[in-house]
């Protein structure tokens, strides 16, 4: 069955980076846009970034532009969040999920158990 | 960038009851709307998708229905078990994917 595991969180210093990892398995990562969703604790969902299935498309949330990355290795079945400049409002537990298409415009129809990035001094 | 205004922000009822949450979009997104639901401690789930397709797997008491900036959750007899918080997100041409702010369900 579908499965999604991330990793690469824990604790970081305000203007730090960090690089989430997210492996796939029991489908091929190639033939879905994937996401990635944050929620901060207490909090609502936030939609952080997406990529379409070969990467020629990747959009982000305004919060994040210009800080964070998203990526994919097709060939590791892995999707990657790089996250440069880190603040403190970066504080949340980070969600990988697959679209139900190829396309970037489409729902999140499988997720990971997330991973917790703490941005602190 | 399209806003996702979820109502009620929280809500007690019976079990049994039918339940209605809505989700009005700030500008029309034809049927690009998905319904996910979160448990406390767990990833959210989807359970709708394209306004009104349910998701394999997911009770048939849960159905989506609307279209452009105006669409509804509605659980037709309310179970213990759907106890969450349960999220609308848009996923029309444009970024950001935007969630709406969640409604809390609870079970009176």
């Amino acid at each position: 069955q579908v499965q999604l595991v991330e990793s690469g969180g824990g604790v970081a210093q305000p203007g730090t980076s960090l690089r989430l990892s997210c492996v796939a398995s029991g489908f091929s990562l190639t033939y879905y846009g994937m996401h990635w969703v944050r929620q901060a604790p207490g909090k609502g969902l936030e939609w952080v970034a997406v990529i379409s299935y070969d990467g020629s498309n990747r959009y982000y949330a305004d919060s994040v532009k210009g800080r964070f990355s998203i990526s994919r290795d097709n060939s590791k079945n892995t999707l990657y969040l790089q996250m440069s400049s880190l603040r403190p409002e970066d504080t949340a537990v980070y969600y990988c999920a697959k679209g139900n298409s190829a396309s970037w415009a489409a729902p999140a129809v499988d997720w990971g158990q997330g991973t917790l990035v703490t941005v602190s001094s | 960038d399209v806003q996702m205004t979820q109502s009620p922000s929280s809500l007690s009822a019976s079990v049994g009851d039918r339940v209605t949450i809505t989700c009005r979009a700030s500008q029309r997104i034809s049927n690009f709307l998905a319904w996910y639901q979160q448990k406390p401690g767990k990833a959210p789930k989807v359970l709708i998708y394209a306004a009104s397709t349910l998701q394999s797997g997911v009770p048939f008491r849960f159905s989506g229905s609307g279209s452009g900036t105006d669409f509804t959750l509605t659980i037709s007899s309310l179970q213990p078990e759907d106890v969450a918080t349960y999220y609308c997100q848009e996923y029309n041409s444009a970024p950001p994917l935007t969630f709406g702010g969640g409604t809390k369900v609870e079970i009176k």
